[in-house]
């Protein structure tokens, strides 16, 4: 089975400062995907990022940077230099690699950047 | 333009009545889910349509019915509300089957009372 773990269930940091989002994945495929997505306070769901299995290299955009590592099944997320609207709930998401995959979503982790 | 619109964006109504939510997308996309975030936020998914077929069912009450009348269109259909179904519903595209980035839509907030 597919699971995906989010055990931060809310972060406040204040504003500037950096934060990292842990996601912990469990899959048996070899092949498979990971997601990042955000929820602001407005609702609507935005896709940050894909990763496929294969790919270990880090990705880095602007303040946002991601460090995949299959040794521990981990896809953490990191914010360099917090702002205001980065608060947000984010959900890390798995996919198998199969006709009838699905993404399974984690728990999601709300982050509030405070002033 | 809205890539994936819903329809409505807010829905209340009484235990027992039936009601639908509509969804469309305008980017081309062949895949369309139907995902469900309860009040702890906790996403799952419904349903999954690719080119008007269905392809994931996700153990959803019989209550819940999807049509799909057209690749560009999803809507959910739910006979005898109950308290238990008040969420929010979101719709999603993706241009494939597999893998892909899933695109939202704003979601309808369902509450039954």
């Amino acid at each position: 089975a597919q699971k995906v773990t989010q055990a931060q269930t809310e972060i406040s940091v204040v504003e500037k400062e950096d934060v990292t989002l842990d996601c912990v994945y469990e899959t048996r495929d070899t092949t498979y995907y990971l997601f990042w997505y955000k929820q602001p306070p407005s609702g609507e769901l935005v896709f940050l990022i894909r990763r496929n299995s294969f790919d270990e290299q880090n990705e880095i955009s602007g303040r946002y940077s991601w460090n995949f590592q299959k040794s521990t099944s981990s896809f953490n997320f990191t914010i360099t230099a917090s702002q205001v609207v980065d608060s947000a709930v984010y959900f890390c998401a798995l996919s198998g690699y199969s006709s009838a995959s699905k993404i399974i979503f984690g728990s999601g982790t709300r982050l509030s950047i405070r002033p | 333009d809205t890539a994936v619109s819903q329809t409505p964006k807010y829905l209340v109504t009484q235990m027992g009545n039936d009601k639908s939510i509509k969804c469309e997308q305008n980017l081309g996309h062949d895949t369309m889910y139907w995902y469900k975030q309860d009040s702890k936020k906790f996403l799952k998914i419904m349903f999954s349509y690719n080119n008007k077929e269905l392809i994931i069912n996700e153990t959803v009450p019989n209550r819940f019915s999807p049509k799909s009348p057209d690749k560009a269109h999803l809507n959910l259909h739910i006979n005898s509300l109950e308290l238990g179904d008040s969420a929010v519903y979101f719709c999603a595209s993706s241009q494939g089957l597999i893998n892909e980035k899933l695109f939202f839509g704003s979601g309808t907030q369902l509450s039954v009372l």
